[in-house]
């Protein structure tokens, strides 16, 4: 399996600039996260997907953030328009879920973003 | 709210000298606490969960342990290669990974 595979592995752009941050999930889970790191506040869930639908979307920092799950095997998140303090790492995890039971979330590669 | 705190923030060892990582944590309800390794550079690997009080899992040189407050990591006979941070999550009554901020351990040859 490929794991968690995500796009591009890193990404500079200028504040005011759109930006599309991609993931491709390991086949056959259900559920989809997506995270940001950084020193300060370490790694926080941005936005949790359960059979592509958006569950939980309470730690987008703001409007400007936006996820999409069009398909079980794509998911997109998206930042317009991004803005210095949006430099980061993104990181995508998928992990299978099915009804209680609770499964280990497998983690991408990630994205590091800067914004100038 | 759930609340993860690892320590010691840093620790060097030199190879072949064991040592533990600290987990404590508050959470209304654990269903599960997973220990993940990250390298510079990478994503979090997962490396074990634990369920409930006593449990324990071992994967080579790592062995965890779970209390009801706390989780140990233990490192026996460090190699270079087990250079990382170390990263301890906590999960309740729902879906969410509550993270501590790690704990960067250094082994050196």
């Amino acid at each position: 399996d490929a794991g968690v595979i995500q796009s591009p592995r890193h990404e500079v752009t200028e504040m005011g600039q759109e930006v599309t941050l991609r993931c491709k999930p390991i086949s056959g889970h259900n559920s989809l996260f997506w995270y940001r790191q950084t020193m300060m506040r370490g790694l926080e869930l941005l936005i949790y997907f359960n059979n592509n639908v958006p569950i939980d979307d309470s730690g987008m920092p703001e409007d400007r953030f936006s996820a999409k799950m069009p398909n079980a095997s794509f998911s997109t998140l998206k930042i317009q328009p991004s803005e210095p303090r949006d430099s980061a790492v993104y990181f995508c995890a998928s992990s299978f879920a099915h009804g209680a039971e609770i499964y280990e979330q497998f983690f991408g590669p990630g994205t590091r973003l800067t914004v100038l | 709210e759930d609340q993860v705190t690892q320590s010691p923030e840093a620790l060097r060892l030199q190879e072949g000298e064991s040592s533990s990582l600290n987990c404590s944590y508050t959470v209304s309800g654990l269903r599960g606490l997973f220990w993940y390794r990250q390298d510079p550079g990478k994503g979090p690997e997962f490396l074990f969960t634990l369920y409930s009080a006593g449990e324990e899992k071992e994967k080579e040189r790592l062995k965890a342990t779970l209390t009801k407050k706390e989780s140990f990591l233990h490192i026996t006979a460090p190699k270079p290669e087990d250079s990382a941070t170390y990263l301890c999550a906590v999960q309740a009554y729902d879906y969410k990974l509550s993270f501590g901020a790690g704990t960067t351990v250094t082994v050196r040859a």
